[in-house]
């Protein structure tokens, strides 16, 4: 099964970068990690994807750890349109992608 | 381009009452994806589909639940009869392709909000 391991909750103060953490120990060498966040009444939102090396895209950033069983995402200058649930997750054996709990990510103004 | 639309955005019904929901995916994406999400958790993937066929339905009660994709176009999911537990978000999201490639990307609708009593 492909399980993903997100702190419940985070908070982070407006325009500061944030740092979110995911374990993800049993993934395997061809499965790409994908963030996706959520925000209240609304369907997930794709924010990046990675397989070894670190990318970057107008959301986010993603650091992804040399033996691949952990990642971060990287927001840079968190808005308070930003905050959301956040998951982290990759598609294990069964080929699909399968959502944690995922983070809860405050920002205060 | 168009997002994934879904349809109702609410629905209110009474336990062993029978409910549909409808989901048209972005044009030209060939894989759709229902997702059961209870509150607080994460979305839940119920059954998948790969233009008009099942590519899983592991996850899918069958008993109750059912879900069609005819012209591998829009899609239906009913429950038939409901009960209390099934009261979640029911989501769509579709694919250019399969999901298990890594690099395709879901798209999700905004769900539908389902209240059984």
């Amino acid at each position: 099964d492909a399980k993903t391991t997100q702190p419940n909750s985070m908070e982070s103060n407006e325009e500061e970068p944030v740092h979110l953490p995911c374990n993800h120990s049993t993934i395997s060498g061809t499965d790409y990690i994908h963030w996706y966040r959520q925000l209240p009444s609304q369907g997930p939102e794709y924010v990046i994807h990675g397989l070894t090396s670190n990318v970057n895209n107008r959301m986010a950033s993603l650091a992804i750890a040399e033996d691949r069983k952990s990642s971060t995402l990287i927001l840079h200058r968190a808005t308070l349109r930003d905050a959301a649930v956040y998951y982290c997750t990759f598609s294990g054996s069964a080929r699909q992608l399968t959502f944690g709990s995922g983070t809860q990510l405050t920002v205060l103004p | 381009e168009a997002g994934v639309a879904q349809s109702p955005r609410y629905k209110i019904i009474e336990k062993r009452q029978s409910v549909a929901f409808w989901c048209n995916p972005i044009s030209g994406h060939a894989t759709l994806y229902w997702y059961q999400q209870i509150l607080g958790q994460g979305p839940k993937l119920l059954i998948q589909f790969q233009n008009n066929g099942v590519v899983d339905d592991s996850q899918l009660p069958k008993d109750r639940f059912s879900a069609e994709r005819l012209k591998g176009v829009d899609s239906t999911l009913k429950i038939q009869p409901a009960k209390l537990e099934d009261s979640a978000v029911y989501l769509c999201a579709s694919s250019r392709g399969m999901g298990g490639s890594g690099k395709n990307i879901q798209y999700f609708g905004a769900g539908t909000r389902l209240s059984v009593l």
